[in-house]
């Protein structure tokens, strides 16, 4: 199967402070990414669908200022906790759809825990 | 009530034991059926696909739609300790792009 790419895949961070997460298709071009966040068993929550070029769509919900998504290439995409608190930590994973459309592929996900 | 219910377990087999695990869903216009294996703090992996209602198998690992019941089941022969690990299943609409709908996930635990 497709690739995807995540990093990285643990940060712990102070809180008030930003944090990056990276998001690459390796062996194929992904107009539409996924960011999920998932909390200790319970399944994964789509927070935003980030599309190359254009504004991510975010779901109800989700704050679009606290979660910054930018999908600027086909092969990357990121999203940035801004002024991360410790309600923030969770994992959060990405995906990519496969190059038919039909298949969703994920990443290795996150472990981003605030202090 | 959830689009789409699904155990979460734990269940605990012995090894080599036939393992069902199995969700339903309230959509009816869910047209494309997943079954995800996730372990412990890692991203899912495909491992089954489906559309539409029949079985599909590839390998130890059968999945089964039932549209009519609006039951889906993941069938794992001869389980193994490296089986052990979280299985979603998931969901989607037809042209709905990729944006899927997942159950909360099964816990399964294999042992020697």
């Amino acid at each position: 199967g497709a690739v995807v790419s995540q990093h990285p895949s643990r940060v712990i961070c102070k809180s008030g402070t930003s944090v990056k997460i990276e998001c690459r298709s390796l062996d194929f071009q992904a107009t539409t990414m996924f960011w999920y966040r998932q909390f200790p068993k319970q399944s994964l929550m789509l927070m935003a669908t980030s599309n190359e070029g254009s504004k991510a769509t975010y779901e109800q919900g989700v704050e679009k200022d606290k979660f910054l998504i930018n999908h600027a290439s086909l092969t990357l995409s990121t999203l940035t906790v801004t002024s991360a608190h410790p309600e923030d930590s969770s994992f959060y994973i990405c995906s990519a759809s496969s190059p038919e459309g039909e298949k969703l592929f994920f990443g290795s996900g996150t472990q981003l825990s605030v202090l | 009530q959830k689009e789409v219910e699904q155990d979460p377990g734990p269940l605990s087999v012995p090894e080599g034991a036939i393992v069902s695990l199995n969700c339903t869903y309230s959509n009816s216009a869910f047209q494309y059926f997943m079954w995800y294996r996730q372990y412990s703090r890692k991203g899912p992996e495909l491992l089954m696909y489906t559309y539409s209602s029949g079985n599909k198998e590839d390998g130890r690992f059968t999945a089964q739609v039932d549209k009519s019941s609006k039951y889906i089941s993941l069938f794992i022969r001869d389980s193994q300790p490296s089986d052990s690990a979280t299985y979603l299943c998931a969901t989607r609409l037809s042209g709905g792009g990729n944006k899927l709908t997942f159950g909360t996930g099964t816990q399964l635990k294999v042992e020697l």
